[in-house]
Parts: structure tokens; C-alpha cells; sequence
């Protein structure tokens, strides 16, 4: 069964940095890449960027370029995001998705998500 | 930057048929996705590659995608089906999202 398993939530102040996780398990891991979502409170589902696990490639959104940085450990199957300075902007669910990377690119498992609350 | 655009709502009563559509630059040119975000869940793929189903999603959706549009059909729409949908494509190596739409089953 493919399981991605996030870590919990996290409350952070506005200068601090942050690492939350997403644990593969139930298929081959450097098969696949995993990507992350972020959904701000109430609002919709924003594609921050991706890595793949075999080689440790990484691309990101415009938009979240230079603000996050996508990791991942095979041995471990489990990858990362992290942020150097947290703002009260990154207050948001995280998601990680397994993306497939054949034919077309779409992500078929997601994780639980990760809450994100940044607030002095 | 590449934009799709997708209704804030739409509503059905059960039984009927639910249409909900994803417009963007030459859509059909490209795969598009979709998927089910229920409230406090995470999201589902429901429509993947245009039309085709994962394994385990109701017979009911269906999709297709032509032009600038793509289409996400719900036919005899249940009220489990009440549910945020996104749209999803990729355009330059980014992966786009539609704004949501919100299916209402009254």
C-alpha cells in the first residue's frame, strides 16, 4: 500500500527556520518523484516544486523559487521542505504528492498535509 | 504566466449531471488533471491524462479536454460528491492548478 506520511504540525515565529517531512513507503521510491503543495488558509492548492529522489534534482515555481528548498534522503525514503526565515505569509497546509513520471505528470497519493502556523 | 480558470461554484441536485470547466491557452495541447478536495481532507486525483479513471474512483466522472477547455462530468451526482475540484496542467515544466471550484449538492 503507498503511504506518504507527513510530520505534524508546527508553530513557528516569524524569523525561525523549519524542516517538515514526508515519509514514503509501499513502492519503489526513486520510481517517482515527490512534489509539494501548499493550500493557504481557505484558499486553493499552489504547486511549489519537486524533486526527484534517484539524483536529488530539483525545479521549482517561480514563485516559491529562492523561498523553499526541496530535499530528499533515499535511504530514508522520506523527502523534505524546509525554509531558512519563516513570515507570517508561510502560514498555510503543506502537501507532498507522489508525481509520476511516465507519459504524463500527475500526482497520485498525497499526504495527510502538514499545518504550518507562523505568528509572533 | 500560464493561468487556468475554473468556476467559483456550481450546484446540482442529486441524481443529475455535474459539469465543471478549466479554461487555459490551448488546454487540449496539454494532459490535464483533476482533483477532489473534501473539507479538512487532502486531496484525491480523481481524472488523470484527460479522461482516464484511478483505480477506485466511481465510474460517474469522467473527463475530457479539447481547445481551451477541459471538462470534469459527474453524471448522477451523490451528495459524497459535494467536494472542492481542481483543475491541474503543466505549462514550462511548472505544474499549474485551477482556482477551485466548489460542487454544491442540494
Amino acid at each position: 500500500e503507498v503511504q506518504l506520511v507527513q510530520s505534524g504540525a508546527e508553530v513557528k515565529k516569524p524569523g525561525e527556520s523549519l524542516r517538515i517531512s514526508c515519509k514514503s513507503s509501499g513502492y519503489r521510491f526513486t520510481a517517482y518523484w515527490i512534489t509539494w503543495v501548499r493550500q493557504m488558509p481557505g484558499k486553493g492548492l499552489e504547486w511549489m516544486g519537486r524533486i526527484d529522489p534517484s539524483d536529488s534534482y530539483t525545479n521549482y515555481s517561480p514563485s516559491f523559487q529562492g523561498h523553499v528548498t526541496i530535499s530528499a534522503d533515499k535511504s530514508i525514503t522520506t523527502a523534505y521542505l524546509q525554509w531558512s526565515s519563516l513570515k507570517a505569509s508561510d502560514t498555510a497546509m503543506y502537501y507532498c504528492a507522489r508525481q509520476t513520471t511516465i507519459n504524463s505528470f500527475y500526482f497520485d497519493f498525497w499526504g495527510q498535509g502538514s499545518l504550518v502556523t507562523v505568528s509572533s | 504566466s500560464y493561468g487556468l480558470s475554473q468556476p467559483p461554484s456550481v450546484s446540482v441536485s442529486p441524481g443529475q449531471t455535474a459539469s465543471i470547466s478549466c479554461s487555459g491557452n490551448k488546454l487540449g495541447d496539454k494532459y490535464a488533471s483533476w482533483y477532489q478536495q473534501k473539507p479538512g481532507q487532502s486531496p484525491v486525483l480523481v481524472i488523470y491524462e484527460d479522461m482516464k479513471r484511478p483505480s477506485g474512483i466511481p465510474e460517474r466522472f469522467s473527463g475530457s479536454n479539447s481547445g481551451n477547455t477541459a471538462t470534469l462530468t459527474i453524471s448522477g451526482t451523490q451528495v459524497m460528491d459535494e467536494a472542492d475540484y481542481y483543475c491541474q496542467a503543466w505549462d514550462s515544466s511548472t505544474a499549474v492548478f485551477g482556482g477551485g471550484t466548489t460542487l454544491t449538492v442540494l
